[in-house]
């Protein structure tokens, strides 16, 4: 499969645990987006790697949330201190430079209990 | 900003009848519109899409035509089918402002009846 691939598919943690995703895109896509989708809405942009560079991060994307694109290959979001309120889909996608669509991985289903 | 507007659902047809999803938006620059597609239990897949006005994107029997005068992306089809039944996204990407970024419409339910 040569698709983008999201570790875990579903995390279930505890109030004011940390949590890490993992996202590997297509291998020669060098731009990569985090989202995050919410029952009932469409995918909400949280922040976006051209290769190894952070160049945008959305308000929604607080103190607690982290992303890292180490060598411009595969990417992780973590969650600190996780509320209840951080309960969602969240999505991986990308694409090559000059592309006009994005590829979107099967994402993580995270539930904060 | 950018912004992307469609109908809210959800939408129950029966099977073969014909469907419109409408799609409107808000985007400085020259955006390239999408429609994808959220089957149960899945991610999201690009349905369609069309990269300048009067584009016309199509796959699987749905079409959807880039008008820039109207900045509308209705999404058609003229038969639909039970396995059709999914969450279906309206989205655009600006290059000019955004980094590609997609940005997404709510997403209108269909279920298609026998």
């Amino acid at each position: 499969d040569t698709g983008v691939s999201q570790d875990p598919r579903h995390k279930i943690t505890k109030r004011g645990q940390n949590v890490t995703f993992r996202c590997d895109p297509i291998s020669e896509h060098n731009r990569l987006y985090w989202y995050r989708q919410t029952l009932g809405q469409g995918p909400e942009f949280l922040t976006y790697f051209q290769n190894e560079a952070q160049l945008e991060k959305s308000r929604l994307l607080s103190d607690r949330f982290s992303a890292e694109r180490p060598k411009g290959s595969f990417s992780t979001l973590e969650i600190q201190r996780t509320e209840q309120g951080d309960s969602a889909m969240y999505l991986c996608a990308s694409n090559r430079r000059g592309a006009t669509e994005a590829f979107f991985g099967q994402g993580t289903r995270l539930t904060v209990v | 900003g950018n912004s992307v507007t469609q109908m809210e659902g959800p939408v129950t047809l029966s099977e073969e009848a014909f469907l419109t999803i409408n799609c409107t938006y808000t985007a400085t620059g020259y955006p390239s519109l999408f429609w994808y597609v959220q089957y149960p239990g899945e991610g999201l897949q690009l349905l369609l899409k069309a990269t300048k006005a009067d584009d016309k994107g199509s796959n699987k029997g749905f079409e959807a035509t880039y008008r820039k005068e109207t900045t509308s992306f209705h999404l058609e089809k003229g038969s639909v089918q039970v396995s059709d039944s999914a969450v279906y996204f309206c989205a655009l990407s600006d290059r000019e402002t955004s980094y590609d970024k997609v940005i997404f419409g709510p997403g209108t339910s269909l279920s298609v009846i026998p």
